[in-house]
């Protein structure tokens, strides 16, 4: 298994572009979430989805948009780039809501907005 | 207000030496669950160890171990026997209720191991 796999590693965008972070998971899980990660705050959670054509807002949802229409794949997508949104990304899955199981990350997506 | 705070930006420890790193939490959900992550430098995020809100016994993976004081919400890690390649960033991290998909995370701890 590949696991939680993101691309692109890295990206440059100017202020006001658009673009997609991919997230794709092979582990069959159910719950899928996007976490940004600053300087000094740890992460935060952006969407997160449920399963297949089910999202929800986390706590910094605003400029990100996301859609899940299999399993696998979960994209981010941002709108209209903003030097704000200049972060560390993470993509993540968890196989149930049950307490315990732990949320599979993926290798992060370095984004840099000028 | 935050819902995890950790306190301690950065650490040093000798190697084979114990550290705590230390997280308190704030929560009115009975139901929650305490977890640990690192991160290295190379920047992916490694779970370490969880505890329920519900176990009545600290958790315990190898050299990590959690003290969990629900009564003063805190939920330390102790990591034994520190070795050169536990330097890294460490998270601690809850979700409340049943939503283990959501994860409110602290600022986190570095911890340099020195030789």
């Amino acid at each position: 298994n590949a696991g939680v796999t993101q691309t692109p590693k890295f990206q440059v965008l100017k202020t006001g572009q658009s673009m997609t972070l991919q997230c794709a998971q092979d582990m069959n899980h159910e719950y899928m979430s996007w976490y940004r990660q600053d300087p000094g705050m740890g992460l935060r959670l952006i969407h997160y989805s449920v399963g297949a054509g089910i999202t929800d807002q986390g706590e910094v949802p605003n400029g990100y948009n996301v859609s899940r229409s299999t399993t696998e794949d979960f994209p981010l997508r941002l709108l209209s780039a903003a030097p704000s949104q200049t972060s560390v990304y993470f993509c993540a899955s968890s196989l149930s809501s049950r307490e315990g199981y732990e949320q599979y990350f993926g290798p992060g997506t370095r984004l840099t907005v000028t | 207000a935050q819902k995890i705070t950790q306190t301690q930006p950065g650490m040093f420890v000798q190697e084979k030496e114990a550290v705590t790193l230390d997280c308190t939490y704030d929560t009115s959900d009975p139901s929650y669950g305490l977890f640990w992550y690192k991160q290295p430098s190379s920047g992916e995020m490694i779970f370490l160890i969880y505890q329920g809100s519900y176990d009545q016994q600290n958790a315990t993976e190898g050299r990590y171990s959690l003290n969990f004081q629900k009564a003063r919400k805190s939920a330390n890690l102790v990591i034994s026997a520190s070795q050169l390649g536990d330097s890294a960033m460490y998270f601690c991290a809850m979700r409340e209720g049943r939503d283990d998909y959501k994860l409110s995370f602290g600022a986190g701890t570095t911890v340099t191991v020195r030789a």
